[in-house]
């Protein structure tokens, strides 16, 4: 059974720009949560998505937002990029909230 | 708001057993998470506890006392794989089915020989 997937693996970006980022979750699960990690520290929250509605949300700006669609995977997006925002984006799955899978990230750079 | 420690860093010998504690501060506790990520990985599931006592799993385990918001988590027989980030994590309901997970900053675990 495939895991959760995540695209792109790496990106670069410039101050300024937007970016999109992309999960599919395991099939079958209809909850999804995106999570920042910068280096050395744990993940933090960001979203929770169940059933395409947003459940949860972290301590995070406006110019993150996120979206689910009717096939359960999910998108995040970033606007006016900072150096700050330079971090692994991870996404995880779940059923229902219980014990989440998480995906191979995307390591996203801000020059 | 949520509160959650763990030691930074830990070294272990081959073999031995390692016990990594984590404590934690939260309202609408509904579970602890235990996570493995090895460097530039993603977090792997290792361990839930979500009434008091012991959860073993082959060489881990898994320790949770609500009343104290205390949980530790028991490597046995340690491998130079175990080398890892181990990530302590708090589920709290916010709403409904709604829930999120917040992490310790992570153990780093140096298994030397």
């Amino acid at each position: 059974d495939a895991g959760v997937t995540q695209s792109p693996t790496h990106l670069i970006k410039t101050r300024g720009q937007h970016v999109t980022l992309r999960c599919s979750p395991i099939s079958g699960h209809k909850s999804v949560s995106w999570y920042q990690q910068v280096l050395g520290q744990g993940p933090q929250f960001i979203f929770q998505y169940y059933e395409k509605e947003e459940r949860g949300r972290g301590n995070f700006p406006d110019r993150f937002s996120a979206r689910q669609f009717p096939n359960y995977s999910s998108e995040l997006n970033v606007n006016a990029l900072l150096l700050g925002d330079s971090a692994l984006y991870l996404c995880a799955s779940s059923l229902q909230g219980n014990e989440q899978y998480f995906g191979p990230g995307t390591r996203l750079t801000v020059t | 708001g949520q509160n959650i420690d763990q030691p930074t860093e830990m070294t272990a010998t081959e073999g031995a057993i390692v016990q990594i504690n984590c404590t934690y501060q939260t309202s609408g506790f509904n579970g602890l998470f235990w996570y493995q990520q090895h460097a530039g990985e993603a977090p792997t599931f290792l361990s839930y506890n979500v009434l008091d006592g012991l959860e073993e799993k082959g060489r881990f385990s898994s320790f949770l006392s609500r009343s104290k918001g205390y949980s530790y988590l028991l490597l046995k027989e340690l491998q130079m794989k175990d080398s890892a980030s181990y990530l302590c994590a708090v589920r709290a309901l916010t709403t409904g089915t709604a829930s999120k997970l917040t992490f310790g900053t992570g153990t780093r675990l140096q298994v030397t020989l």
